[in-house]
């Protein structure tokens, strides 16, 4: 496996601006998953899909975020007029199509919203 | 609602010396599944293990053994002779069959600090 790949790494904006990260996941599998963490506490679901599909979607996720996934491979998770509150680790992880399966994670987008 | 509860901020310990990680989880669901993740300062979660609620065998996997009892909603996992590459945070997870499987609750993770 070569892994779930996350760019950028680190991303600072300042309150307002757009926002879009990427998430390459695993090649063979169908689901990708998205989580938000802040300093001190665990990974927070925001949402995920399978294949194109986004199933389900966390109360996190307010109107000014949106993820993708257009051809099922890639995925992008967008978030509109930042807010200093939006500032965290952006985790992506993937996994094969059956349910509960243990999750590939990758290194996260770091985001600082000043 | 589910939960996980990590009561162990942080944990320091000497090279060799054994850890016991507790976790404690709540739902409503009859099956269900529990997972250990681990975060070194890399950032990047790592698979430790995958349990589900019908499974209460104990696990060993060379230093890391986990304890599962339903009787308790305990998930526990020790690290024996601990040693410094074991520094990271630890996260205990549930996921319910009633709701989605990809959608795992975490707890805030317990920071290991193995020191030599």
């Amino acid at each position: 496996d070569t892994g779930v790949s996350q760019d950028p790494r680190h991303k600072i904006t300042k309150r307002g601006q757009n926002v879009t990260f990427r998430c390459d996941p695993i090649s063979e599998h169908n689901r990708l998953y998205w989580y938000r963490q802040t300093l001190g506490q665990g990974p927070e679901f925001l949402t995920y899909f399978q294949n194109e599909a986004q199933l389900e979607k966390s109360r996190l996720l307010s109107d000014r975020f949106s993820a993708e996934r257009p051809k099922g491979s890639f995925s992008t998770l967008e978030i509109q007029r930042t807010e200093q509150g939006d500032s965290a680790m952006y985790l992506c992880a993937s996994s094969r199509q059956r349910g509960n399966e243990k999750l590939f994670f990758g290194s996260g987008t770091q985001l600082s919203v000043l | 609602a589910q939960k996980v509860t990590q009561a162990q901020t942080e944990i320091s310990v000497v090279e060799k010396e054994d850890v016991t990680l507790d976790c404690v989880y709540e739902t409503r669901d009859t099956t269900y599944y529990l997972f250990w993740y681990k975060q070194p300062p890399s950032g990047e979660l790592v698979f430790l293990i995958r349990r589900n609620s019908f499974d209460e065998q104990n696990e060993i996997s060379g230093r890391y053994s986990w304890n599962f009892q339903k009787s308790t909603s305990s998930f526990n996992f020790t690290i024996t002779a601990s040693q410094v590459v074991d520094s990271a945070v630890y996260f205990c997870a549930l996921s319910g069959d009633g709701g989605s499987q990809g959608n795992l609750i975490f707890g805030k993770g317990t920071k290991l600090s193995v020191k030599p």
